[in-house]
């Protein structure tokens, strides 16, 4: 089975940009769609990219995904950051026999 | 509204069996499948498997294989996980998530967690 390799911290300041990348150690990581989930502290995950780069609805388009082939990694990018994204961020993805993968998660501080 | 609600905390000993519920409602429960994460404090998601809703075929996390077992009952729209043998780093909070395609494997929404504590 393949890993999904994630920072394990990242800090930017409100209203810039920041970037998370999730790293397929094995298999091509456009193989699979890749999802990311947003955890708020004591909260449930929530979607905010699925299929790569496909943003459910409510979510705003500060969010967006995308994959790079190159580096085998999906990145979920964050624009305008506001003290509300705090949180942890999970990339996940499946092999071919449906066995899931989710990355290690990366804690984002707003300050 | 699409929704899961599952049952609440338990408390176990090492040694015995811990079974969680997961009621869905305000979509076809037999039209997607359930999978399970479990987050042991403080760490990060660990996919445990699925099951249709359809036919009850399951698909089980390989480090799970022998322990887990998961069901559901389509007359009453519930899905079941059962963890045997529990030890101490069973200890987590474990979600149902509904899988929106088995084509894309993507888990929205998620059940609101059911902590279960494995302590002497």
């Amino acid at each position: 089975n393949f890993m999904l390799t994630q920072p394990h911290s990242v800090s930017e300041s409100p209203g810039k940009t920041v970037t998370i990348s999730c790293t397929r150690s094995s298999g091509s990581i456009a193989s699979n769609y890749v999802q990311w989930y947003q955890q708020r502290p004591g909260s449930v995950p929530t979607t905010v990219i699925y299929e790569d780069d496909q943003r459910p609805s409510g979510v705003p388009d500060r969010f967006s995904g995308s994959i790079d082939s190159s580096s085998n990694s999906a990145s979920l990018t964050i624009s305008g950051l506001k003290t509300e994204d705090e949180a942890d961020y999970y990339c996940q993805s499946y092999d071919s026999s449906g066995h899931v993968v989710f990355g290690g998660g990366t804690k984002l501080t707003v300050l | 509204q699409v929704q899961l609600v599952q049952s609440g905390a338990e408390v176990k000993k090492p040694g015995a069996s811990v079974k969680v519920s997961c009621k869905a409602s305000g979509f076809i429960f037999t039209s997607y499948g359930i999978s399970w994460v479990r987050q042991a404090p403080g760490q990060g998601l660990e996919w445990m498997g699925w099951i249709s809703t359809y036919n009850g075929n399951t698909n089980y996390a390989q480090k799970l294989q022998g322990r887990v077992t998961m069901t559901t009952d389509t007359s009453t729209s519930t899905a079941y996980m059962e963890l045997r043998s529990l030890r101490s780093d069973d200890t987590a909070i474990y979600y149902c998530a509904r899988e929106v395609s088995v084509l894309n494997h993507w888990f929205d929404p998620w059940g609101q967690g059911s902590l279960v504590t494995v302590s002497s």
